[in-house]
């Protein structure tokens, strides 16, 4: 059975620190792996993850993925308030469809 | 970039009633779509992949007679919630996919559905 599996479940941070977030998978037919952060509504787009130990960044976020070991992690430094929110992870496998993990919801607080 | 309008955004509605929620793509064809239910803070349960002209694809555990769908033209799908009793009740998202190759997921604004 194919599983996204995201920790922490949920995290408090004080402003200024750094976080890790985790996304370890099980799945067949591995296409790449998402990762999207969701405020109030719709989850909007960080990362795509294809090919294992190419770090992608993006300003304070950066994200790289393991294809052998099985899992992505998303780093946020210097976090800030407007980080708050829940990051979901998400896998694709040939096929077409989104399987999204857990989620791990983070608040930072000032 | 790509959006993805969903309608309505709220709705309350009475026990055994229908609902639908619409999900167009406004600036791309979108041959395969998908739905989401999201309790409160927990992750996007897919639902169903909804493909224009033909059968939608259930998830396991998902009652295809209880939640219809149509993806009748390239910009629309549809989810109709049949029957609606209060557990029904949850935040819906619809989503399609990026042009080919880029591997991005679009997602509408989703629906509040509250059944009393």
């Amino acid at each position: 059975e194919d599983k996204v599996v995201q920790s922490p479940l949920s995290l408090v941070v004080h402003e200024g620190d750094t976080v890790t977030l985790n996304c370890s998978y099980e799945v067949t037919n591995f296409r790449s792996l998402l990762w999207y952060k969701q405020e109030k509504k719709a989850p909007t787009f960080l990362f795509m993850l294809t090919s294992s130990g190419i770090e992608k960044k993006s300003g304070r976020l950066s994200s790289i993925l393991d294809k052998k070991e099985l899992f992505s992690i998303l780093n946020i430094t210097a976090t800030q308030t407007g980080d708050s929110a829940i990051y979901l992870c998400a896998l694709t496998r040939t096929g077409n469809q989104f399987y999204f993990g857990t989620g791990t919801s983070l608040t930072v607080i000032p | 970039g790509a959006v993805v309008s969903q309608h309505p955004s709220r709705v309350i509605c009475k026990s055994g009633t229908s609902v639908k929620i619409e999900c167009r793509s406004l600036d791309f064809q979108a041959t395969t779509m998908f739905w989401y239910r999201q309790f409160p803070k927990q992750s996007l349960m897919l639902m169903a992949t909804s493909n224009e002209g033909s059968k939608a694809t259930y998830e396991q555990g998902v009652e295809k007679d209880k939640f219809l769908i149509n993806h009748a033209s390239l910009t629309l799908s549809t989810l109709t919630v049949t029957s609606a009793h209060p557990e029904d009740s949850s935040f819906y998202i619809c989503s399609a996919r990026g042009q080919a190759g880029t591997g991005e997921l679009f997602f509408g604004e989703g629906s509040r559905l509250t059944v009393l």
